[in-house]
């Protein structure tokens, strides 16, 4: 197994621009989350997902899209870059939705926004 | 709402000293918690949790943590450190109404001389 996987590694927008970081695991988990880390701010939750077609709001979700169309796969889109999303993103998924299950982190994907 | 506090922004450690990583957390109910390791430029690994039962639970690396109710607390701790325990330390907190959402606190990086 792969686990879970992200891509691109880094990645350098210029202010407006728009793109998609991509994440996917093959563990066949039904929960998926996108978290960004911030130097002294920890882990912050942005969008999550209890199973495909399920999406909701974390803690940061403005400026930020997601979709969830297979249990695989669980995109992020930034509509129009700002300076502020200047971050290192994190996928997650865990087996189930219930409390305490563990998740299981991608490598993270370092956005520099111009 | 759920917080957590890491007090200790950077520590440093002599190898073969023991260690303790420091974490409070505001919470009504009863919690759930969990200590996670980041290696520089690494995804997050899950080092132990604690749901119920048991106060004192084992983890993987010799790691252990303690929860204390009456403080709030969920100390992390390893009797003697090793180089390669070098890496940035995430507490979390999850609620049983929360499902698998996360709150991370800011982090602890770790630093261990020879």
């Amino acid at each position: 197994n792969a686990g879970v996987t992200q891509t691109p590694k880094f990645q350098v927008l210029k202010t407006g621009q728009s793109m998609t970081l991509q994440c996917a695991q093959d563990m066949n988990h039904e929960y998926m989350s996108w978290y960004r880390q911030d130097p002294g701010m920890g882990l912050r939750l942005i969008h999550y997902s209890v199973g495909a077609g399920i999406t909701d709001q974390g803690e940061v979700p403005n400026g930020y899209n997601v979709s969830r169309s297979t249990t695989e796969d669980f995109p992020l889109r930034l509509l129009s870059a700002a300076p502020s999303q200047t971050s290192v993103y994190f996928c997650a998924s865990s087996y189930s939705w219930d409390r305490g299950n563990e998740q299981f982190f991608g490598p993270g994907t370092r956005l520099t926004v111009l | 709402a759920q917080s957590v506090t890491q007090p200790d922004i950077h520590i440093t450690v002599s190898e073969g000293a023991s260690l303790e990583l420091r974490c409070n957390y505001s919470y009504g109910a009863t919690p759930y918690l969990f200590w996670y390791v980041q290696s520089p430029g690494q995804g997050l690994q899950l080092l132990l949790k604690y749901f119920s039962g048991d106060t004192l639970v084992q983890g993987i690396k010799g790691f252990e943590a303690e929860f204390k109710r009456s403080q709030s607390s969920f100390n992390l701790r390893k009797p003697s450190v090793h180089w390669s325990d070098a890496a940035e330390y995430f507490c979390a907190v999850g609620a049983m109404e929360y499902g698998n959402k996360l709150v991370f606190g800011a982090g602890t990086i770790l630093r261990v001389k020879s």
